[in-house]
């Protein structure tokens, strides 16, 4: 079945530097990536539509200039935390789909700890 | 913006006991899903509902999806240990988004 692969799986970095997350389909093509941010025992937000050659589309709060996020082919959509601070710190997440309506696949998600 | 309420918050039960959550949508939905989460894994995709009123039933889980298509449930019944996870309702909405219940945690004591 499909399966959406993202790494790193678990990531530390210092202070004011930059972590890019990346998340490919691996054996179909996904026109739209989701990235969600999940804090410890909380729900998933989602932080951002990745498009295709296109621009990403930022949810309401979301810092596009922090998150930037790039999604060069249809199999790869990455997401780069720029200066990093321990408040994001957290499990960040993507998912893929065949196309709208189909089921959505999960990647196995990503632990940033920024210190 | 679109919220999905989902209740409870937590839930321990003892193995064969039964286990509801739901979840309940400010706003009409396109669809609901249903993901389960294990601890330090990811959401992993139970099942999709797109039919109001609709039922669906995976073995001891069954799915309902309101007639407005603004609630849903899960329920399973004769919990296992095997059930542990934390399970999140995700309402469809515009361009395959989905926004997520808050979670419902359930531990089942054998």
């Amino acid at each position: 079945g499909a399966v959406v692969s993202q790494h790193p799986s678990r990531v530390i970095c210092k202070s004011g530097t930059s972590v890019k997350i990346e998340c490919r389909s691996l054996d179909f093509q996904a026109t739209t990536m989701f990235w969600y941010r999940q804090f410890p025992k909380k729900s998933l937000m989602l932080m951002a539509t990745s498009n295709e050659g296109s621009k990403a589309t930022y949810e309401q709060g979301v810092e596009k200039d922090k998150f930037l996020i790039n999604h060069a082919s249809l199999t790869l959509s990455t997401l780069t935390v720029t200066s990093a601070h321990p408040e994001d710190s957290s499990f960040y997440i993507c998912s893929a789909s065949l196309s709208s309506g189909n089921t959505i696949y999960f990647g196995e998600g990503s632990w940033l700890t920024v210190v | 913006g679109q919220q999905v309420m989902q209740i409870p918050q937590y839930q321990h039960v003892q193995e064969g006991e039964d286990f509801t959550t739901y979840c309940n949508s400010s706003t009409t939905l396109s669809n609901i899903q249903w993901y389960k989460q294990r601890p330090g894994g990811h959401p992993v995709f139970l099942i999709q509902l797109v039919k109001s009123g609709e039922v669906k039933k995976q073995k001891r889980l069954t799915f309902q999806f309101g007639e407005a298509k603004k609630n849903s449930s899960l329920h399973i019944t004769a919990t296992q240990t095997t059930d542990v996870g934390t399970y999140f309702c995700a309402g469809g909405i515009a361009g395959n988004k989905l926004v997520f219940g808050a979670g419902t945690i359930l531990r089942v004591k054998s």
